[in-house]
């Protein structure tokens, strides 16, 4: 099935760091979800973006809906250890029955 | 609020068995239910959709006969695999949307590791 490109794939970062990352694709999207995963657990929502151009914070998570509808970013700010992680990002196209697609996912390791 | 709760957590089988994995939701009435597998250190890639009261809708690829949904309630979904083998162990995990989550978010339920021996 499609998936979202997801970038970067991975990243080490050191705690207090800014984490930005993106997802992309080639057709429009009517919402964009950002849900992080632990090992073994299912994903959990973090954010919910429902309109091109919003911008939305969840603490110190911000997430933007692309003006294009193509695209949408993730930002973290001062990050801590429990931002470990997988991120995906998950979308709704038009017509396609409420189905989610997801993105590739981006592995966050956070060191002290 | 918006709970989803699977059972079992983790479950091992004998090949050419078959096991059965339980998708709740707790707190609200789920008009579809999603079934999704993923494997180590990849994304979620969607099996198959099922609406309360009708036929589950599988995706390309997916055989309905192997991976059998039933969707009897607003608050029970079950994913069935029939004779599995080796190369069905995966993290299978469901998500529920209500009547108020249509066509946004979903919630989903903690996974279900399953290993075929």
């Amino acid at each position: 099935g499609q998936q979202l490109n997801q970038s970067p794939q991975s990243m080490f970062i050191q705690e207090g760091e800014d984490v930005s990352m993106n997802c992309t694709s080639s057709s429009i999207f009517n919402t964009w979800l950002w849900y992080k995963q632990d090992p073994g657990e299912g994903p959990v929502l973090l954010i919910a973006l429902y309109k091109a151009g919003e911008l939305t914070s969840n603490g110190r998570l911000t997430a933007q809906f692309g003006i294009t509808r193509k695209d949408s970013f993730l930002n973290i700010s001062a990050s801590i250890p429990s931002d470990v992680g997988i991120y995906f990002c998950a979308g709704l196209r038009p017509g396609t029955a409420s189905k989610l697609t997801f993105g590739t996912g981006t592995r966050l390791q956070v060191t002290l | 609020g918006a709970v989803v709760s699977q059972h079992p957590s983790w479950v091992i089988c004998k090949s050419g068995t078959s096991v059965k994995i339980e998708c709740r939701s707790l707190d609200f009435q789920a008009t579809t239910m999603f079934w999704y597998r993923q494997f180590p250190k990849q994304s979620l890639m969607l099996m198959a959709t099922s609406n309360e009261g009708s036929k589950a809708t599988y995706e390309q690829g997916v055989e309905k006969d192997k991976f059998l949904i039933n969707h009897a309630s607003l608050t029970l979904s079950t994913l069935t695999v029939t004779s599995a083998h080796p190369e069905d162990s995966s993290f299978y995990i469901c998500s529920a949307r209500g009547y108020w989550t249509v066509n946004t978010e979903a919630f989903f339920g903690q996974g279900t590791r399953l290993t075929v021996v």
